[in-house]
């Protein structure tokens, strides 16, 4: 089955740390660009980093670059997102995602996940 | 680059047909997506392409436009159809920005 699942949410406090991860099944994973979208509460989805295969190339969003960082292990079929130094508008369910297309770039996202709630809130 | 839906709430009988719009603060061209976000549900990607339906999408989904506006109409609207709508543009490099959505309720 072609799915993906996410997991490592919680609550955390401002200033603090979480590692979220990802696990794929039933497509090539490391054949595209995987990322990480978040929704904050009423808000519409937001694209916070994405990490090429092979070279493991990243892209962040201004929001996040430098206190997040997205890594990836295509032998475990795994994605995950290290997120350091966290703010209270950083709350949201994070998706993991995977593009329609094997392309580096035009991302547009035809699998996600069912999420994880990340709370910042002390 | 900007993307800005509206309107932000839409009530529509059933049966009738719902128009959601989507515009770009810069010319997209035609890479531009619709999602659609059930309750308690992750997006689900229904149109790319600006026009191109998804895999298994009914034809009474289509998508139209292209540059910096975009429409999604929804024909004979059912109760599966209540959910909120999101436009994404694709268009050269990251970020690629959603919209804020469209809530869609069935009157």
């Amino acid at each position: 089955e072609v799915q993906l699942m996410e997991s490592g949410g919680g609550l955390v406090q401002p200033g603090g740390a979480l590692r979220l991860s990802c696990t794929a099944s039933g497509f090539t994973f490391n054949n595209y660009v995987m990322a990480w979208v978040r929704q904050a509460p009423g808000r519409g989805p937001e694209w916070v980093a994405s990490i090429t295969g092979t070279e493991g190339r990243t892209y962040y969003a201004d929001s996040v670059q430098g206190r997040f960082h997205i890594s990836r292990d295509d032998a475990q079929n795994t994605l995950w997102l290290q997120m350091n130094s966290v703010r209270d508008d950083d709350t949201a369910v994070y998706y993991c995602a995977k593009p329609r297309l094997e392309l580096q770039y035009l991302w547009h996202f035809d699998l996600w996940g069912r999420g994880t709630l990340v709370t910042v809130s002390s | 680059i900007i993307m800005t839906q509206s309107p932000a709430n839409l009530s529509v009988s059933p049966g009738d047909t719902a128009t959601l719009s989507c515009r770009a603060s810069q010319d997209v061209s035609r890479h531009l997506a619709w999602y659609q976000q059930r309750p308690g549900q992750a997006p689900r990607l229904l149109i790319y392409s600006a026009s191109v339906r998804a895999p298994g999408l009914p034809p009474r989904f289509s998508g139209s436009g292209s540059g910096t506006e975009f429409t999604l109409t929804i024909t004979s609207l059912q109760s599966e159809d209540i959910a909120d709508y999101f436009c994404q543009h694709y268009y050269n490099w990251p970020p690629y920005t959603f919209g804020q959505g469209t809530k869609l309720e069935i009157k």
